[in-house]
Parts: structure tokens; sequence; C-alpha cells
């Protein structure tokens, strides 16, 4: 019964490098996000894909890309990281009334 | 922007009902109100969410008021888990409709 699973839990990244979060949903669900909670703060969206081939930006979508790979899973790639994107990523999967989270990936860039 | 304004932060004495006030003025009819919880840096869990009629489950009940612009959601013996801080969001319970997160109230229960 694993719900939202996010890979990795923990990431250190240099200026400039790239990387993919990874994210996989077992609960059939069409609908999957990607946010970013900075200290204090609530999330914001990056993206979102509301089923199974389509994608849409969010709120901050800028230094980020998405791949729905398919139902269960949703990518998020950062091509060129900056220090401005130090911070947790969550990913959701939603059907009907209820959202459900990851434990969230903890990303710093320095 | 964030459709809801939450207080800041609150504080309860552990066993005694948590009152969370919600206010959503602008909310629209086909908008429910949810609410969230996010326990230390832990991913959002859902707690509750309702139309306009008054919902309760085994985690908390949820008090919308008749003309819908504000809510309450209540902790009926709150214990020291459910220190955290809570999210009030209205949405229209569509796929692909966004959840928005403001700053949500952090509640502290106390020993």
């Amino acid at each position: 019964n694993a719900g939202v699973t996010q890979t990795p839990k923990f990431q250190v990244l240099k200026t400039g490098q790239s990387m993919t979060l990874q994210c996989a949903q077992d609960m059939n669900h069409n609908s999957m996000y990607w946010y970013r909670q900075d200290p204090g703060m609530g999330l914001r969206l990056i993206y979102y894909s509301a089923s199974e081939g389509t994608t849409d930006k969010g709120e901050v979508p800028n230094g980020y890309n998405v791949s729905r790979l398919n139902k269960r899973e949703f990518s998020l790639r950062l091509e060129s990281a900056a220090p401005s994107q130090t911070s947790v990523y969550f990913c959701a999967s939603v059907q009907g009334p209820g959202a459900f989270f990851g434990q969230g990936t903890r990303l710093t860039v320095v | 922007d964030a459709k809801t304004t939450q207080p800041t932060s609150m504080d309860c004495a552990e066993g005694r009902a948590a009152n969370l006030p919600c206010n959503h003025s602008t909310i629209s009819g086909n908008e429910y109100v949810y609410w969230y919880r996010q326990i230390h840096s832990q991913g959002p869990q859902y707690i509750i969410h309702g139309l306009k009629n008054n919902e309760t489950n085994e985690m908390a009940s949820l008090i919308i008021t008749e003309d819908r612009k504000s809510s309450t959601l209540i902790l009926p013996h709150a214990t020291l888990r459910d220190t955290a801080v809570y999210y009030c969001i209205v949405r229209v319970a569509n796929y692909g409709q966004n959840f928005v997160f403001g700053p949500g109230t952090r509640l502290s229960v106390l020993p």
C-alpha cells in the first residue's frame, strides 16, 4: 500500500547540474501534480498533469520540465539547477476529493 | 492567489477542542472547502471536505456557514500529534483543478 512514492528523498546538486525527480502512484489516479515548498511558505504548483498524455504549467514552471511517462509515473526535471531551486518538492496524485502526497524530496543546490 | 484567509497561528490545550477558522468570502457555488494538514515536513494529509453541509469523519468536523463565506475545522479532542500546519483550500472538484495552498494556520497543541 505505497500510495505516492518519490525518489530520491534527499539530493545535493551543484549549480548547473541536471537531475530528474521521480514520482509514482499505485492508486490508478488520473491527475498528478508537482509542488515546491520553500521554508515557512505554502506549496506552490510547478506543473500538473490532468490525465495521461497531458501536462500543463502551474504557478512557478520556469526552470523545470515534466514528463507523464504513463498513468503511474510523473517526473520533474531540472535541466540546469540554480540555488533558487533549493526547496522541498512534493508530488501528489488526485482522484475525486482527495489529493495524496508523497513524502517529499529535499533538494539543495550549492 | 489563495482564496482563503486563516490566522497565522493558534494554540490549543491537549484534550480540548481545537477550532480553526477560515474565511473564503469569494467562494463560488461549485467550489468545495477542503482541509489538509502538514505535520513537520511531511507531505500534506487530507482531513475533510464539504460543499455546504456540515461534515464529520473520524478525524474532524467541518462547519460551513449558511452563506458559505467561512468555515471552521474542529478537532474534538486535540492531541500533541495534532500539532501541524492546517490549510484551508477552496477548489472545484474536477480533475486537473489545482489545490492552492496558502500559508495556513500553525496549530500548537500544548500539554
